[in-house]
């Protein structure tokens, strides 16, 4: 899906920061941060609509998402611990009467701390 | 809150037999839509079936699946596996906007020749 594009595709960090970054040409207004863990479905981090956050689970601090425009999302990384190595997919839905309620995947981040 | 239940870990099928996965729900939410996603290898979920509508098949590359909101059902079946068809499977349920998908754990499908 080139249509959502996001960079890194891969990194490897010691104690690090580093930001991941995804950009949609589908028009959408909600924009999403999932994290999957080996063998695990992705779980919902964050979701934005209209750049307002309407959600935020239960993940660690280190993690601080921001929206600068409607089709633009990045994840702020701190301090990664061992624990944070996985896929991190960004997504994106439309909203609005018409709606299947389908997300679009980008190809995903894959971060493995060292 | 919702739940997803699938068939679990590994399904083994021989390349032109049937394979059907099981997903049933769990959800106190008009629920806006059923989907199932396949992930292959090293790639992103991609929606492979979607519905909303109770009792309709649902049909896309040779997969089919009809939402039964009687049983809260959504069985993945196709008639003759390929191999092509080896990848990661996931139900997955969404119920409002302001909420992302809740998937099942997956089912893993291995098809051989």
């Amino acid at each position: 899906n080139t249509k959502i594009t996001q960079s890194p595709r891969y990194l490897i960090l010691g104690r690090a920061n580093k930001s991941l970054e995804c950009e949609q040409h589908l028009g959408h207004n909600a924009m999403y941060w999932y994290k999957q863990s080996a063998e695990k479905p992705p779980e919902l981090m964050f979701l934005y609509n209209l750049k307002q956050l309407i959600r935020n689970e239960t993940v660690p601090s280190r993690f601080i998402p921001e929206c600068p425009d409607s089709s633009k999302l990045l994840l702020h990384i701190s301090a990664v611990d061992p624990e944070d190595s996985a896929v991190y997919f960004c997504a994106s839905s439309p909203t609005g009467v018409i709606n299947t309620g389908q997300l679009y995947f980008g190809e995903g981040s894959k971060l493995t701390v060292l | 809150g919702d739940s997803v239940t699938q068939t679990e870990g590994l399904v083994t099928v021989t390349e032109g037999l049937p394979v059907k996965l099981n997903c049933t729900y769990q959800t106190t939410y008009l629920t806006i839509a059923f989907f199932w996603y396949v992930q292959y290898l090293n790639e992103a979920p991609q929606v492979l079936l979607k519905s909303s509508t109770d009792n309709k098949r649902t049909e896309h590359q040779g997969f089919h699946a009809t939402l039964h909101k009687s049983s809260s059902s959504f069985h993945l079946q196709k008639s003759s596996a390929q191999l092509s068809d080896s990848a990661l499977y996931y139900c997955a349920l969404r119920n409002n906007y302001a909420q992302g998908l809740t998937f099942g754990l997956g089912t893993r499908v291995s098809v051989f020749p």
